[in-house]
């Protein structure tokens, strides 16, 4: 079983959507971090949470650290979002989630 | 400018070959990361560097070693290539090690590795 575990693997969406990416993990961590990496295979940290609620434009990201929980949450979803989205913590060492692949349809 | 770069951008090599794939950051981060990313996209930490002195060294072949001629630079170097090596690899920087203070990582471009 894997230290991360993100849901679903696969999701597709029609513009204007609200998506919601959900992350759990197992282990003790210090932080918790969202990827997006492009179809051209390119990474980008989205956020990284060690406690409550980020906002960045249609990006949301919450974790409760009591339930081992996190959500990444995009309001408003445009095409230009498909991409796949990864969960990863860091704590003594670093446990990535398979990740999320998302298409949003025009 | 570019704040994480790797050259090449993409390799491809013969079985048993030694390459190098080079990394440089120009935030001036304390830490930085190398990263194998597999066929089914599963990401992966490999190594990981702290003002040039090894951190993490996960389970990874001794074919592989990291080097680290300043705390700017990471380079891979890959010993005897073999077919299960191809990947994409990616390096990373952060202001501090993740692992103890959660810091955000900038991720390079990533390094596509074909070993025929």
């Amino acid at each position: 079983k894997n230290e991360v575990e993100q849901s679903p693997q696969n999701l597709t969406a029609q513009e204007g959507e609200f998506i919601t990416i959900n992350c759990s993990y197992s282990v003790g961590i210090s932080a918790l971090h969202w990827l997006q990496q492009h179809p051209g295979g390119g990474i980008v940290s989205l956020f990284m949470l060690s406690s409550g609620k980020k906002k960045h434009g249609r990006l949301i990201a919450t974790i409760n650290i009591q339930e081992k929980h996190s959500s990444l949450h995009i309001t408003a979803s445009h095409p230009r979002d498909s991409a796949v989205y990864i969960c990863a913590v860091t704590g003594n060492q670093f446990y990535f989630g398979t990740g999320t692949s998302l298409t949003v349809i025009p | 400018d570019t704040a994480v770069s790797q050259t090449p951008k993409y390799l491809v090599t013969q079985m048993g070959n030694d390459k190098s794939i080079k990394c440089e950051q120009n935030l001036g981060h304390d830490t930085m990361y190398w990263y194998k990313q597999d066929s089914k996209k599963f990401l992966k930490i490999m190594f990981s560097y702290n003002n040039k002195e090894l951190i993490i060294n996960e389970t990874v072949p001794n074919r592989f070693s990291p080097k680290s001629p300043d705390k700017a630079h990471l380079n891979l170097h890959i010993n005897s290539l073999e077919l299960g090596d191809s990947a994409v690899y990616f390096c990373a920087s952060s202001p501090f090690e993740t692992s103890s203070r959660g810091e955000t990582q900038y991720f390079g471009p990533g390094t596509r590795l074909l070993v025929l």
